[in-house]
């Protein structure tokens, strides 16, 4: 069955640094979703991304972060300058439609901000 | 706004046991609603999902839940637990409406453990 890829599992980065998180959604999938769990809390909506441009976002999606298609595959979280509460688990997600199908995520990325 | 409670944090329950895990909503339009399940170290997999129609739905791994409006409740239930299903379980819902439908609220999660 497809699957949705992040890469990596886990990254460790200095405060101030930025960041890149990458997922490949699944291939004929046409929304993808950035969501994360900060630990102990809730799985948060962050951003989702439609037709190469942001459909909604939440107020944790400020301008530090940004997302980007660069190619037909990839699906790329962006954070310029990472602030220890950054620190949480990334998930990425992907759907074939935006009415009533369910996302399928990946595994996340588990970033570390020190 | 819609917003998920899921009242138990954590749920020890032996092997072969019935359990149930709870999940409120509150929204002011009509929703969809979903249960997750997160494995150790894996990401959220769908268990089940209830869009329109019955409001019993069952799912993988011998999971069924129930819709009840008027309680605004999505109650998650397994007459029979084994080891395996120790985890950790998420109820979600979205707008079924115009607009963020594919934006998930997420519960905070509850733990199973299931012991022998």
């Amino acid at each position: 069955e497809p699957e949705v890829t992040q890469t990596p599992s886990h990254q460790v980065t200095q405060m101030g640094q930025e960041v890149i998180l990458r997922c490949v959604p699944i291939s004929n999938h046409l929304y993808f979703y950035w969501y994360r769990q900060i630990l102990g809390q809730k799985v948060e909506f962050l951003v989702s991304f439609y037709n190469n441009e942001i459909s909604e976002k939440s107020e944790i999606f400020d301008d530090q972060f940004s997302v980007e298609r660069p190619d037909g595959s990839n699906f790329t979280l962006k954070i310029r300058s990472t602030k220890l509460e950054d620190s949480a688990m990334y998930f990425c997600a992907s759907s074939e439609l935006q009415v009533g199908v369910p996302l399928h995520f990946g595994n996340g990325t588990r970033l570390t901000v020190t | 706004a819609q917003s998920v409670t899921q009242l138990d944090s954590q749920v020890p329950v032996f092997e072969e046991a019935p359990v149930e895990l709870r999940c409120n909503y509150s929204s002011s339009v009509s929703v969809y609603l979903f249960w997750y399940v997160q494995y150790p170290n894996q990401g959220l997999q769908l268990l089940l999902k209830y869009l329109s129609g019955s409001t019993l739905v069952k799912g993988i791994n011998g999971f069924e839940a129930e819709f009840n409006k008027s309680q605004t409740s999505f109650h998650l239930r397994k007459p029979s637990v084994h080891i395996s299903d120790t985890a950790e379980y998420f109820c979600a819902v979205s707008d079924s409406g115009g607009g963020s439908q594919g934006n998930l609220i997420f519960g905070k999660g509850t733990k199973l453990s299931v012991k022998p």
